[in-house]
Order: C-alpha cells, then sequence, then structure tokens
C-alpha cells in the first residue's frame, strides 16, 4: 500500500497562474482533506470531502477550488496563485468515524 | 468553530527528563483528541489519540491525559531521547469525519 500520494511534491509559480494539485489514497478511505502548513501557525483545514461527490469549506477556503470525483482522489485547485498561498500543502484521508488521518508527504508551493 | 491553543512553542530537554506538552480547545461537542510528530521535511504521523470517554491513555514512553470539564489536554514523553526531537502538534476533532483542528505545535528538542 502507498498510503496517501501527493503530486508534485515542489511547484514554483508565478502571481496569477493557475495548477491542481493531485491527492490519492489507496485505503479505501471515505474522507479526504487538504491542510495548508505556515511556519507557527500549524495546520490549518482548506476544504474537506467526506465521500464521492461531495465537499465542503474549511477554516481557510478562499481561493481555492477542490473536487473529489472518484473515491480515491481529491483535486486542490488554485484558480489564481497569489503570493500568500505560498505554503506547504498537505493532503490526508481517514476511516469512517474519528479515526487516525494519514498524511500525504506535502507540496511545497512557491509564487512568485 | 473550534479553537486549539497548544504551550509551549518551544521546549528544549535533557535527555531523559520528561517533556509535557499542553493544549486547550474550545468547543465541547469535540470528542477525538489525536496527536502527531512532525520531523523536519516529513509529514505528521500519529503517536497517539485519545477519545472523549477517556480520561487517561498511555503507550510504552508517551501518555496523553484529557480533561473535559476544563477542556484541556496534555502529552507527556518520559525518558526523552533525541530520536523524540520534532515538531508534535495537537488536534481536537469534531464529529464523525475526523475534521481536525490544529494547535501551532511544539518543538521539542532533546540534548545530549
Amino acid at each position: 500500500n502507498a498510503g496517501v500520494t501527493q503530486t508534485p511534491k515542489f511547484r514554483v509559480l508565478k502571481t496569477g497562474q493557475s495548477m491542481t494539485l493531485l491527492c490519492a489514497q489507496d485505503m479505501n478511505h471515505e474522507y479526504m482533506y487538504w491542510y495548508r502548513q505556515d511556519p507557527g501557525m500549524g495546520l490549518r483545514l482548506i476544504h474537506y470531502s467526506v465521500g464521492e461527490g461531495t465537499t465542503a469549506k474549511g477554516e481557510v477556503p478562499d481561493g481555492y477550488n477542490v473536487s473529489r470525483l472518484k473515491k480515491q482522489n481529491f483535486l486542490l485547485g488554485l484558480e489564481s496563485a497569489a503570493p500568500s498561498q505560498t505554503s506547504v500543502y498537505f493532503c490526508a484521508s481517514s476511516g469512517r468515524g474519528n479515526t487516525e488521518a494519514f498524511f500525504g508527504q506535502g507540496t511545497r508551493l512557491t509564487v512568485v | 468553530g473550534e479553537n486549539v491553543e497548544q504551550h509551549p512553542s518551544t521546549l528544549s530537554v535533557q535527555e531523559g527528563d520528561s517533556a509535557v506538552i499542553k493544549c486547550t480547545y474550545s468547543d465541547s461537542a469535540s470528542n477525538y483528541f489525536p496527536w502527531y510528530k512532525q520531523e523536519l521535511g516529513k509529514r505528521p504521523q500519529l503517536i497517539i489519540d485519545i477519545r472523549s470517554n477517556v480520561g487517561e491513555k498511555k503507550d510504552q514512553r508517551i501518555a496523553v491525559t484529557l480533561n473535559k470539564t476544563a477542556k484541556h489536554f496534555s502529552l507527556h514523553i518520559t525518558e526523552t531521547q533525541p530520536e523524540d526531537s520534532a515538531v508534535y502538534f495537537c488536534a481536537a476533532g469534531t464529529g464523525t469525519a475526523s475534521k481536525l483542528t490544529f494547535g501551532t505545535g511544539t518543538r521539542l528538542q532533546v540534548t545530549l
């Protein structure tokens, strides 16, 4: 089992460009999440999904969109990147109920 | 929404000493409290968790305590070792979707 896999691992964008981060999990988990991690601020929830075809806003959703067309994939999109979106992005997944959230290896995004 | 505060932000202990990290939460509906360890450049990984129907849980050198009345929980690491050096995050989860709110992290340094 690969667990949770994120692509890409690193990316540099220019202000105004768009991109999509892909998260894939092979644990048949119902729930998937996107977090961003900034120095001194911990992990903040951007969007999450409780099942295929469903998404919901987290704590810091502005500037991001998500889609969960397949149970195993959760995509995070930036339509018009801004320097404030420079961060490390982590995807995670978990099973039903309050169970362990497994994290991907992270994507370091720099917007210049 | 939920708010989780974590203290201290940095903690330095000598090898063999104990380390204690404390967190408070605001939402009385929170019922799941995991602790994650993140080594430099790596993904967060679960080290221990506790649910609201339990007051204390122990796993070898690691223990977590929960005081629901006071809305605080703590991580205790005994007999610290250099490999315990990392950033530790507490989190609080509400409902069945494991939608976690994280604390801002504690950087633990274990010195020889």
